[in-house]
């Protein structure tokens, strides 16, 4: 299997634009996570998913930032609009079943400047 | 509430050498635990899990941990160390039903030649 897909790895972008994140499962898996990585408080679940739909999102930071999964092989993480202290790497995992096995992607690394 | 300590940032051993990180949670019940591994650049990739049973559980490139209850802790243990190991290292805790998992801070970990 191909693994979990981030788009774009890298994206540096000025305060106020919007951010699109994009990510595919692996194929099968029915929970779908967002995390945010950062220094200073490390990994942070923002949102997660079962079988497309949002079971628990009071990780989300604020309005400008929401999640969509419109089918079973794709979802968005949306930050609108951006801000300085959105820099982060942002992750996606998947897994099947909840057994705590995720498994990440590479990770979109974000600048806001 | 739910927490996850691993009290040291950063460790460093020497090639060959024995290595045990510390995990201590928080949780009101009995809690699913996890080591994640990073490597830089990289997204987090499972090393080990426990469920129940058998509290010594082994994982996958030389690693196990043990689940002491008593102590709340779940120290993740190498007998001799490569510098392939060199990277960051994750403890999670977790319940089935709640679908998430929390996770600690991390430990780098350096290896001497």
């Amino acid at each position: 299997d191909a693994g979990v897909i981030q788009s774009p790895r890298h994206e540096v972008t000025e305060m106020g634009q919007e951010v699109t994140l994009r990510c595919k499962p692996i194929s099968g898996h029915d929970y779908l996570f967002w995390y945010r990585q950062t220094m200073m408080r490390g990994l942070e679940l923002l949102i997660y998913f079962n079988n497309n739909v949002p079971i628990d999102d009071s990780g989300m930071p604020e309005d400008r930032f929401s999640a969509k999964m419109p089918n079973a092989s794709f979802s968005t993480l949306k930050i609108q609009p951006s801000e300085p202290r959105d820099s982060a790497v942002y992750f996606c995992a998947s897994s099947f079943g909840f057994t705590g096995e995720l498994f990440f992607g590479e990770g979109s690394r974000l600048t806001v400047l | 509430a739910q927490s996850v300590t691993q009290p040291d940032i950063h460790i460093t051993v020497s090639e060959g050498a024995s290595l045990e990180l510390r995990c201590n949670y928080s949780y009101g019940a009995t809690p699913y635990l996890f080591w994640y591994v990073q490597s830089p650049g990289q997204g987090l990739q499972l090393l080990l899990k426990y469920f129940s049973g058998d509290t010594l559980v082994q994982g996958i490139k030389g690693f196990e941990a043990e689940f002491k209850r008593s102590q709340s802790s779940f120290n993740l243990r190498k007998p001799s160390v490569h510098w392939s190991d060199a990277a960051e290292y994750f403890c999670a805790v977790g319940r089935g039903s709640q679908g998430n998992l929390i996770f600690g801070k991390g430990t780098k970990l350096s290896v001497k030649p």
